[in-house]
């Protein structure tokens, strides 16, 4: 069974892009969340997601950022207009279940913003 | 709500000695969990050892364990018979089991010396 993957693991963007990270939770997990890891501290979470529905999204700045997980296919996470303070690692989670008992942390996307 | 807060920001241990890492934390969750994660320059997420807040008796998984003192909101590691692979960044965090978030200190790099 394969693990959390994320893709991909690095990301280089010019200030003004747009920045799409995804993320492929492991087989037979619906659940999905995502949280950004800035220098030096620690995760913070982002938004969590379960198929085709976003469950809470109380971490994810209001502006640029958006993040959905359909029928078929990864969770993306979509920066737009991507600005310096977002060069980041993006760290995706994946559980089997709500409650996020058992989260299975993928490798992460480092993000730097130039 | 919840915190969580690291107060080591670095430790460091010779090799084959026990070390341990300190955790407090605060939430308004009735039914949590708590849990320590281990970050090597990797940068993988590995979950290390988790214990439900409900478990009286503290988990251990082999070299690891914890002292989860619940009134005073305390849940420290101890790494015995530390190896050098266990130099890395240890995260402590809590979850909730009405929610899926996760939120985790701000870290503590340990470094093992041969």
């Amino acid at each position: 069974n394969a693990g959390v993957m994320q893709n991909p693991r690095h990301l280089v963007r010019r200030r003004g892009q747009e920045a799409r990270l995804r993320c492929s939770p492991m087989k037979g997990h619906s659940h999905v969340y995502w949280y950004r890891q800035l220098p030096e501290e620690g995760l913070k979470f982002m938004v969590y997601l379960q198929k085709e529905n976003i469950i809470d999204e109380s971490g994810m700045p209001k502006e640029r950022f958006s993040a959905e997980f359909p029928k078929e296919g990864p969770s993306i996470l979509r920066i737009q207009q991507v600005v310096r303070g977002d060069s980041a690692a993006y760290f995706c989670a994946s559980s089997p279940s709500a409650g996020g008992y058992e989260q299975y942390f993928g490798p992460g996307t480092r993000l730097t913003v130039t | 709500a919840q915190t969580v807060t690291q107060s080591q920001p670095e430790m460091s241990v010779q090799e084959a000695e026990t070390v341990t890492l300190s955790c407090t934390y605060d939430t308004s969750e009735n039914n949590y969990y708590l849990f320590w994660y281990k970050q090597p320059p990797s940068r993988q997420m590995i979950l290390v050892i988790r214990q439900e807040a409900y478990k009286q008796q503290n988990a251990t998984e082999n070299r690891f364990s914890v002292n989860f003192q619940k009134a005073a909101k305390s849940f420290s590691l101890k790494i015995s018979d530390s190896q050098l692979g266990d130099t890395a960044m240890y995260f402590c965090g809590s979850g909730g089991t009405s929610y899926g978030k996760l939120t985790f200190g701000q870290g503590t790099i340990l470094t093992v010396h041969p």
